[in-house]
């Protein structure tokens, strides 16, 4: 089975700067897709990046970014420029390539965007 | 447009009923799934079906049920026997990607709020 781990339930940061959120997980498998999704207060899931197991490149949408370690099972996000509209819960996925497209997700990262 | 459609947005439920959310999708997505969200935590599986009548249980499965008889439909009761179902309910879909091999990630419908009267 795999776990997902956010190990900061909370994290601020001021408009136009940069913010990086931490992730690692747990998994024998070596096919897999990792993700980041935004839950605004609205509580939509915003998928906001994806990571290929098999790629090396780091994933890089937009503003957003992340630092795929696979050897160390580490998917940190990295929010560039932040934005008052970023602020939401942000939760890691692990996703097996294996397993029916199930989704394991960590506890969450809450991202406050201040002023 | 294509989405994922989650009703009621909110529920109530009165001890020892059965109550059941509604999830469509017009995205023909293949596979479906029900994660339960209580507050200030990630989700967790419920149930999920890559296939018209066939489902598997997820890791929370005891006390509810589903059924899957049309690709575009995937709806959760909540029974009696789930004695703390005050929860916000999220349903997702996606193409498993048989046979393009292609795994793509979920897309999910606004949720319903469970709450006990």
């Amino acid at each position: 089975a795999q776990t997902v781990t956010q190990s900061q339930p909370e994290m601020s940061v001021q408009e136009a700067e940069t913010v990086t959120l931490s992730c690692t997980y747990d998994t024998s498998e070596n096919n897999y897709y990792l993700f980041w999704y935004k839950q605004p207060p609205s509580r939509q899931m915003i998928l906001v990046i994806r990571q290929e197991a098999y790629k090396q490149q780091n994933a890089t949408e937009n503003r957003f970014s992340v630092n795929f370690q696979k050897a160390a099972k580490s998917f940190s996000l990295k929010i560039s420029d932040s934005q008052l509209g970023d602020t939401a819960m942000y939760f890691c996925a692990f996703m097996n390539n294996n397993a029916g497209n199930m989704l394991t997700f960590g506890g969450g990262t809450r991202l406050m965007v201040k002023p | 447009d294509g989405g994922i459609t989650q009703s009621p947005k909110y529920l109530f439920r009165k001890e020892g009923q059965n109550v059941t959310l509604s999830c469509e999708q017009n995205l023909n997505h293949d596979a479906m799934y029900w994660y339960r969200q209580d507050p200030g935590q990630g989700l967790r599986l419920i149930y999920y079906s890559q296939i018209v009548n066939d489902f598997q249980k997820g890791d929370i499965a005891e006390g509810y049920s589903v059924s899957r008889e049309k690709k575009e439909s995937f709806p959760l009761t909540v029974t009696s026997a789930q004695k703390n179902p005050t929860a916000f309910y999220l349903c997702a879909s996606t193409s498993t990607g048989i046979p393009t091999g292609s795994n793509q990630p979920q897309h999910f419908g606004d949720g319903t709020r469970l709450s006990i009267l």
